[in-house]
């Protein structure tokens, strides 16, 4: 079955790194794959996209220069680096499978997510 | 970008009712319009696809309609299973925006 798993989540302090993975299995990893996030509380944003070959990549205004989106096609794995992060990156971070179907492309599956906490 | 939103922002209903979200597009985005339903401590799962295409295993209470810049979630009798906070999402261009949300409660 499908299985979408995050990890490399944490604790950092503002204007540090972190990496996050997220290990695909049980389908071909050749679909457009998310990162989309969603901080304590509110509502889901929409973080970046990349191609199967990496490219193409979009990022969300509020990211776009800071996080980079990759994925390693040998290893099923799809990553996202946050640098110089800040208090307001908090959030639980989720990836997410788009399905293209007749009439639409949507999220048919999301991993379990994996938080990120920005403090000081 | 596309801003989505959603209203209202939460309600309170009783099992049997019949509810109804809305959604508008700032712009234009033809039929590409999801709706996805979270509970607690969970990822979102997909209702709507294309605005009025039932996901596979989606109750048959669900339905989507409208297209353009505005949009509707129907349940058309409220069970105890969804109560939950649902979204509309478009995927027409980059950035894929989600609404607000709307939390649905127990009257």
């Amino acid at each position: 079955q499908v299985q979408l798993v995050e990890s490399g989540g944490g604790v950092v302090q503002p204007g540090r790194s972190l990496s996050l993975s997220c290990e695909a299995s049980g389908f071909r990893f050749s679909t457009y794959m998310h990162w989309v996030r969603q901080s304590p509380g509110k509502g889901l944003e929409w973080v970046a996209v990349t191609s199967y070959d990496g490219s193409d990549k979009y990022y969300a205004d509020s990211v776009k220069g800071r996080f980079t989106i990759s994925r390693d096609k040998s290893k099923d794995k799809l990553h996202l680096q946050l640098n110089s992060l800040r208090v307001e990156d908090t959030g639980i971070y989720y990836c997410a499978r788009v399905s293209i179907a007749t009439g639409g492309r949507f999220f048919d599956y999301w991993g379990q997510g994996i938080l990120v906490t920005v403090s000081a | 970008d596309i801003q989505m939103t959603q209203s209202p922002s939460s309600l309170s209903a009783s099992i049997g009712d019949r509810v109804t979200i809305t959604c508008r597009a700032s712009q234009y985005i033809s039929s590409y319009l999801n709706w996805y339903q979270q509970k607690a401590g969970r990822p979102p799962k997909v209702l709507i696809y294309g605005a009025s295409r039932l996901q596979s295993g989606v109750p048959s209470g669900f339905s989507g309609s409208g297209s353009g810049t505005d949009f509707t979630l129907t349940i058309s009798s409220l069970q105890a299973e969804d109560f939950a906070v649902y979204y509309c999402q478009q995927t027409y261009s980059y950035p894929w925006t989600f609404g607000q949300g709307t939390k649905v409660e127990v009257k």
